[in-house]
């Protein structure tokens, strides 16, 4: 157990919805990443937080949204979803500068 | 831009060591990671290098050089448990870009008896 959760574990949806991701980082952590893994993209970088702030952006579409509160949750807002967003959706935190711990992912299907 | 490539799967014996490359191109770099993924789980942190050399935890090595923008990682008594994907990851290039990682497609490794 990394210490960080997310939830949901398991969401299905349909085409042109919206979602909602959360994320609670380990205690202590100020920053905050999401990442997307598909099949056949693989492990990849959407956006992080560090404190409240957006620090660095990765291929994150116009769809997507992210944000982190004052308690330093984080919540990753899914809109418009296509078949292609399928995929397992990794929240992370980290002292600034250190290894990132990995939560147990969000597995979205969108039908 | 960050380019990393590593092999997509490696098959290796029950009590053998095992070496997965990792090779990467990279505008600027500030440390390269390995972790370790189950199929369907969470990615867990192996080993973390940002000076050239190797780095050494029990069952699992990691080494780096950066002037040929290479790493290994050195899997030792190999189990059935390490069966798994295997990501390399590299932070960069810069403070201001925060500290995101750049993962490769990952190798997947099966253990046979």
């Amino acid at each position: 157990d990394s210490g960080v959760t997310q939830t949901p574990k398991h969401l299905i949806t349909a085409t042109g919805q919206r979602v909602t991701l959360r994320c609670s980082p380990r205690s202590g952590d100020l920053s905050v990443y999401w990442y997307q893994q598909s099949l056949d993209q693989g492990l990849q970088f959407l956006i992080q937080y560090y404190n409240g702030e957006e620090r660095a952006k990765g291929n994150i579409l116009e769809r997507f949204s992210a944000q982190q509160f004052p308690d330093l949750h984080s919540e990753l807002n899914l809109s418009s979803l296509e078949l292609g967003d399928s995929a397992l959706y990794f929240c992370a935190s980290s002292v600034q500068g250190n290894e990132q711990f990995f939560g147990p992912g969000t597995r979205l299907t969108v039908l | 831009g960050q380019n990393i490539d590593q092999p997509t799967e490696m098959t290796a014996t029950e009590g053998a060591i095992v070496q997965i490359n990792c090779t990467y191109q990279t505008s600027g770099f500030n440390g390269l990671f390995w972790y370790q993924q189950h199929a369907g789980e969470a990615p867990t942190f192996l080993s973390y290098n940002v000076l050239d050399g190797l780095e050494e935890k029990g069952r699992f090595s990691s080494f780096l050089s950066r002037s040929k923008g290479y790493s290994y990682l050195l899997l030792k008594e190999l189990q059935m448990k390490d069966s798994a994907s295997y990501l390399c990851a590299v932070r960069g290039p810069a403070i201001d870009a925060g500290n995101m990682l750049t993962f490769g497609g990952g190798t997947r490794l099966m253990v046979k008896p």
